[in-house]
């Protein structure tokens, strides 16, 4: 079946504006994560839904981040007033609900240049 | 200190050889264990996941977990140069309300021919 897509694949903008990335989990997966990771780096984690339970944003870097999921399906990241060390790939993961931790599915990533 | 802590190498095996790489963590309440394979320019892909103390083994990879010493390693057999890649060790928490995958900076394996 289809895996986690995401897009845009590359995002290049200016410092200062605002992106959303998006992700569309496997189907039939009800958590969804999204991580960064920045060159050399491994994975900072972000945020986390599971179902209708409200998100874990334990992770995201500041205020300028946030994300939402609508209908339990698709997610978006958005980013506002972008800076240079928001540059980075934002990958998103989906699972399926496990008590012992998920087996996640990565998506292919956004690649985020910020110039 | 780092929940996850992996030598981030690089280490290199030859061909044929075992590749060992380890994991050390500093929650011990996770009780589940993750490797992802990532190669250059590629997202994170699962390998394989262990939850008890002991081996497990999967074709050419056993993972291994150790909860006293807190220590999660993984070994690749007879390995290939398709093999050459970042390996991330990964665990489980979940506290509270907030449920994490946090995960270790990587080992960069090159399998030599």
């Amino acid at each position: 079946g289809a895996g986690v897509s995401q897009s845009p694949s590359n995002k290049v903008t200016e410092k200062g504006k605002d992106v959303e990335l998006r992700c569309d989990p496997i189907s039939g997966h009800t958590a969804l994560y999204w991580y960064r990771q920045s060159l050399g780096q491994g994975l900072e984690f972000l945020i986390y839904f599971q179902g209708n339970s409200a998100p874990d944003k334990s992770g995201l870097p500041s205020d300028r981040f946030s994300a939402e999921r609508t209908g339990g399906s698709v997610s978006t990241l958005t980013i506002q007033r972008t800076q240079q060390e928001d540059s980075a790939v934002y990958l998103c993961a989906s699972s399926l609900r496990a008590s012992m931790g998920p087996e996640q599915y990565f998506g292919p990533g956004t690649r985020l240049t910020v110039t | 200190q780092k929940e996850v802590e992996q030598n981030s190498g690089p280490l290199s095996v030859p061909e044929g050889a075992i590749a060992s790489l380890n994991c050390t963590y500093s929650d011990r309440g996770s009780q589940s264990f993750f490797w992802y394979r990532q190669y250059s320019g590629k997202s994170p892909e699962l390998i394989m996941f262990i939850y008890s103390n002991g081996d497990k083994e999967d074709g050419r990879f056993t993972a291994q977990l150790n909860k006293a010493s807190q220590y999660v390693s993984l070994l690749i057999r007879d390995s290939q140069p398709s093999d050459s890649a970042t390996y991330l060790c990964a665990l489980w928490i979940s506290s509270g309300s907030a449920r994490q995958l946090t995960f270790g900076s990587g080992t960069q394996l090159t399998v030599l021919p």
